[in-house]
């Protein structure tokens, strides 16, 4: 067990919907990372948190926005959804001490578009 | 920017042979690399990392890596594999210094242990 927490675990949506997905980082982590596993993009870092700031962003769509809150959980908001963001998508977290700490990954967030 | 390649995307062996995954990495300044491991239907899985030293690196189950800067690789490899290490093995990176604490993924390799 990470002690990185998401949820829903799977979710199934239509089609032009707007869902969001729920992360906790480990117990004093202040970096959140959203990361999108597809089968023909493999992993790809979305975005990047710390303490409540936009620290990074990587190949998020304009239809898709995140957030960490005072209390350090994260959402990940995905709108106007289409087939292809039928994906794992995956949260992580860090304790920002330096660049040599790794990642520690939740258990992902299985997003289904019909 | 920072990049890792993973050369095979399949690797199979026979239980009890040597197992080697390959991983070369691309950085502009000194590399922070890592590799994960994920079981079906889970996350990620840390095992290891470099961040300088010793550029032989053991870690989680047996596992090890060997960091060679000169051909700019990060080889994971196990002794002796089993069946239960049958799973997707990612190589990733960061770079030093960086802004940022993002790793950059490879592309993954599918470990398959035959009994």
């Amino acid at each position: 067990d990470s002690g990185v927490t998401q949820t829903p675990k799977h979710l199934i949506t239509a089609t032009g919907q707007r869902v969001t997905l729920r992360c906790s980082p480990r117990s004093g982590d202040l970096s959140v990372y959203w990361y999108q596993q597809s089968l023909d993009q493999g992993l790809q870092f979305l975005i990047q948190y710390y303490n409540g700031e936009e620290r990074a962003k990587g190949n998020i769509l304009e239809r898709f926005s995140a957030q960490q809150f005072p209390d350090l959980h994260s959402e990940l908001n995905l709108s106007s959804l289409e087939l292809g963001d039928s994906a794992l998508y995956f949260c992580a977290s860090s304790t920002y001490r330096g660049g040599t700490g790794e990642l520690f990954f939740g258990e992902g967030s299985r997003l289904t578009v019909l | 920017a920072q990049s890792v390649a993973q050369p095979e995307d399949q690797v199979n062996v026979a239980e009890g042979n040597p197992l080697t995954v390959k991983c070369t990495y691309s950085v502009s300044g000194n590399p922070y690399l890592f590799w994960y491991v994920q079981y079906p239907n889970r996350g990620l899985q840390f095992l290891l990392k470099y961040i300088t030293g010793d550029n032989l690196v053991k870690g989680s189950y047996g596992f090890e890596a060997e960091f060679n800067k000169s051909q700019t690789s990060f080889h994971l490899k196990k002794p002796s594999a089993l069946v239960s290490d049958s799973a997707l093995y990612f190589c990733a990176v960061r770079d030093s210094p960086s802004n940022d604490y993002k790793l950059s993924f490879g592309a993954g390799t599918t470990v398959t242990v035959r009994a």
